[in-house]
Formats: C-alpha cells, structure tokens, sequence
C-alpha cells in the first residue's frame, strides 16, 4: 500500500497570506489528524478528522481549520500567517478505531517571512 | 502542554551498545507508541503497547509500560549509526478523544 502523502513538502509565504496544506492518507484509513512540529513546543496535535467529521481538536487559534473529503483526505488552512506558524506540519492516518496505529506523511515544512 | 517527557533529552552511544530512553506521563491512558524521526522529516512507528501489556519485543526494539508509575521504557540492542535519530512516545487519553499526546523526544546519536 502506498503511505501517507502530503503536498507541497516544502512552502514559503509571508505574514498574513493564507496557506493550504493536502493530506492523502493510507487507502481505506478514514481518520486523518495533524500536527504541528517546532523545536520550541515539540509536537502539537492540531486537529483530527473521521468520516468528514472533527473528532478532535488541539488549543490552536480560529486561524487553523481543516476539513475532509469523502475519500478520507483531508486539508488544513491557516489563514494570517503569522512567523510563529513556521514549522514542520505533519499528517498522520490510521483506521479510525482506538487503539489504532497512526502512520505519518514526510510533512510539509512551512517558513513564514 | 506536553503529556510525556522523555528521559534522557539527548543521548550518545557507540555502535553496538545499547540505548535506554524512558518516557513519563501524566494521565491514564489506553496505549502508548513509540516513534522514531530522522532529521525533521515524518515519523516511523516502531510499536505500540496496550496499558494492559507489561512487555513488548520486535526485532532489536524492547518497550515496558508500569501504568503504576506512569512510565514506559524503550530498549535499543546491539545499536547502529542507522538508528541516530530522535525518539519520540505519545499516549492517547483513556477518554478515547483519538487525540495523541507526544513527549519532548529523545535524541540518539550512535558513533561508529
């Protein structure tokens, strides 16, 4: 099976722009979740997506959302980039159930200027 | 907030040698995992334990879980340059919010 994919893996944008990040997850995984990763906070769990349905989301501001497709993968938008949202955003899948394993994509590595 | 801390930050050890790195958390949980990052890219699951398991083996990899004291272990044999890396556990809360909670990571480098 092929793994967890998410584009662009590399982007530059500047404050205040908006970005949107993709995320396709293993086929026939139906949860998809994101994160983010700086050296200051570690990882952060942003938010996790069943079903086109959020199931869960982390303390992060109104400016990140995301969503889900019907075919599981899933998108994530920060709106007024700010330079604190430089980071390594990574997306991971798993079937959906507790106790599952997640399964992470390579991340896309966001620099804000 | 961080639900895990990984014990050491960082770690350096000479091939062949073995690599301990311990993780601590906060809350109950229903499982704990333990991850491996190369150098900032995606993350590599390398097991994962029940809270109702004590021991787990695959291949060189050893994980302990004491829920009583809020802790796993992760025991690296006979260790490679390959394996330098940061290491990384995260639990999920006993509530089933299927939201994972990463520790602070550990950071192994393995000199040939």
């Amino acid at each position: 099976k092929a793994g967890v994919t998410q584009t662009p893996r590399y982007l530059i944008k500047t404050r205040g722009q908006q970005v949107t990040l993709s995320c396709s997850p293993i086929s026939g995984h139906r949860s998809v979740s994101w994160y983010q990763q700086t050296p200051g906070q570690g990882l952060q769990f942003l938010f996790e997506y069943f079903s086109e349905t959020q199931r869960n989301k982390g303390n992060f501001p109104g400016r990140f959302s995301g969503r889900q497709f019907s075919n599981s993968r899933s998108e994530m938008n920060v709106s007024t980039l700010e330079l604190g949202d430089s980071a390594l955003y990574l997306c991971a899948s798993s079937l959906g159930t507790e106790q599952e394993t997640q399964y992470f994509g390579p991340g896309t590595r966001l620099l804000v200027l | 907030s961080q639900q895990g801390e990984e014990d050491p930050q960082a770690l350096s050890i000479q091939e062949g040698e073995n690599a301990t790195m311990n993780c601590s958390y906060k809350t109950s949980i229903n499982n704990l995992q333990w991850y491996r990052q190369n150098s900032g890219r995606g993350l590599v699951h390398l097991i994962l334990i029940r809270s109702n398991e004590r021991e787990k083996h695959s291949g060189r990899l050893r994980v302990t879980l004491d829920t009583s004291k809020k802790s796993s272990s992760l025991l690296i044999t006979a260790s490679r340059a390959a394996d330098t890396a940061s290491y990384f556990c995260a639990t999920d809360t006993i509530s089933g919010t299927y939201k994972y909670i990463f520790g602070t990571g550990t950071r192994l480098k393995v000199l040939a």
